[in-house]
């Protein structure tokens, strides 16, 4: 078991260009879920899919950010003309079915997105 | 309104002690309240997890007590080691949704 791999690992991009990052979520989980982390806002929910379908995408900022999820095997993460503050750790993290071994979140190691 | 809030933001503790760190929540509903450790450079990973039915849970030296009529849950960590160093979060969920709600971590050092 590979566990949740994201890539890349670190990403370095000018103020407005794009971004795309990708996560594959550990094989037979259900669930999908996208963080950002930085130092002074902490761990922020960006949004969840489970089976494939989006539930909650109420820490997205609006304008900005997509995701998908157009199969069970990855998701990723679009930023469109990325900015300063978008710089930060973005996690992904997926969980098992509903049922099995309770909500436990597996984080990958995350890509560290550098906006110059 | 922050769902999830923490406490002491951070906290030194000597080699031996037992470090408290408390954790409040706002949503009556949630039933699931894990607690994740992170080192640095890596990402967060689960600790330890109860929910309402208990008010402890114990797993070596990792004890969460809850509150359910405050709102309250801490983790104590017994017999502290310096290798405990790292960030905490607690954290929260209701189970129709599955969404978890962290919040704002304690970094807790310990010294030897």
């Amino acid at each position: 078991n590979a566990g949740v791999i994201q890539t890349p690992r670190h990403k370095v991009t000018g103020k407005g260009q794009e971004a795309t990052l990708w996560c594959e979520p550990i094989s037979g989980h259900s669930a999908v879920f996208w963080y950002r982390q930085t130092i002074v806002q902490g761990l922020e929910f960006l949004t969840y899919f489970r089976n494939q379908a989006p539930i909650d995408d109420s820490g997205m900022p609006k304008e900005r950010f997509s995701a998908q999820m157009p199969n069970q095997s990855h998701s990723t993460l679009k930023i469109q003309s990325t900015q300063p503050q978008d710089s930060a750790v973005y996690l992904c993290a997926s969980s098992p079915p509903r049922g099995s071994v309770a909500e436990t979140l597996y984080f990958g190691s995350g890509t560290r997105l550098t906006v110059l | 309104q922050q769902q999830v809030r923490q406490s002491p933001q951070s906290l030194t503790v000597w080699e031996g002690e037992t470090a408290i760190l408390n954790c409040s929540y706002e949503d009556s509903t949630f039933d699931y309240f894990p607690w994740y450790h992170q080192f640095p450079g890596e990402s967060p990973a689960l600790l330890i997890a109860i929910r309402p039915v208990s008010n402890k849970k114990e797993d070596g030296r990792f004890t969460i007590f809850f509150n359910k009529r405050e709102k309250k849950f801490s983790l104590h960590i017994a017999d502290s080691q310096p290798g405990d160093s790292a960030t905490y979060f607690c954290a929260a969920s209701e189970g129709s949704n599955n969404r978890i709600f962290f919040g704002d971590g304690t970094q807790l050092v310990v010294k030897p």
